[in-house]
């Protein structure tokens, strides 16, 4: 069956714009996470959803990120007033239950470039 | 704070050889352990995972890892490479209380040669 799918692949803007990036994640799943990789770098969590709500949103570094899943499927996360450090390829993984022996399965990542 | 390292960054080694890559974990509970690969334009694909029960965990593509509490280690071995080996190798835990989120060592490019 289809993976989890993130649009666009890559996404190219100028500092101070607004970013959306979009997860489809795998049909049934209910729990759906967000990381972010810098160059060189594992990913890092960022924030996770159990059905519509953000069970965890710990990792987002501060309120210019958000992220929303409105109907317990498709997720996009928000970037507001983009900074250059904000570059880097944010990853999306969607998992059967959420639990913690569950396999996260992950999708391609979409590359931010701020410049 | 909680955390993984993965010695090496780079790992180089001959088609044929043994491939072992690095993992300890700080953690004062047991974890749970994951290997990850990222190939060169792909999503992470999970290699094999310890949460309970047999310590030797054996993974897809002739991976295995052995959880050893008592050197807080998760190391993946494969004992013959091939070229098709040549990745980027994550391993990861989640941990009590922290919900169901992995945290990712830094982790290992491997180069496999002829």
């Amino acid at each position: 069956g289809a993976g989890v799918s993130q649009t666009p692949s890559n996404k190219v803007t100028e500092k101070g714009k607004y970013v959306e990036l979009r997860c489809d994640p795998i049909s049934g799943h209910t729990a759906l996470y967000w990381y972010r990789q810098s160059l060189g770098q594992g990913p890092e969590f960022l924030i996770y959803f159990q059905g519509t709500g953000a069970a965890d949103d710990s990792g987002l570094p501060n309120d210019r990120f958000f992220a929303v899943r409105p109907e317990g499927s498709v997720s996009t996360l928000k970037i507001q007033r983009t900074e250059r450090g904000d570059s880097a390829v944010y990853l999306c993984a969607s998992s059967s239950k959420g639990t913690r022996t569950d396999t996260q399965y992950f999708g391609p990542g979409t590359r931010l470039t701020v410049l | 704070a909680q955390s993984v390292t993965q010695l090496g960054s780079h790992v180089s080694v001959s088609e044929g050889a043994l491939v072992l890559l690095r993992c300890n974990y700080s953690s004062s509970v047991p974890p749970y352990l994951f290997w990850y690969v990222q190939y060169p334009n792909q999503g992470l694909q999970l290699l094999l995972k310890y949460t309970t029960g047999a310590t030797l965990v054996k993974g897809i593509n002739g991976f295995e890892a052995e959880f050893k509490k008592s050197e807080t280690s998760f190391h993946l071995t494969k004992p013959s490479a091939h070229m098709s080996d040549a990745a980027e190798y994550f391993c990861a835990v989640s941990y009590t209380g922290t919900a169901s989120k992995l945290t990712f060592g830094t982790g290992t490019r491997l180069q496999v040669t002829l």
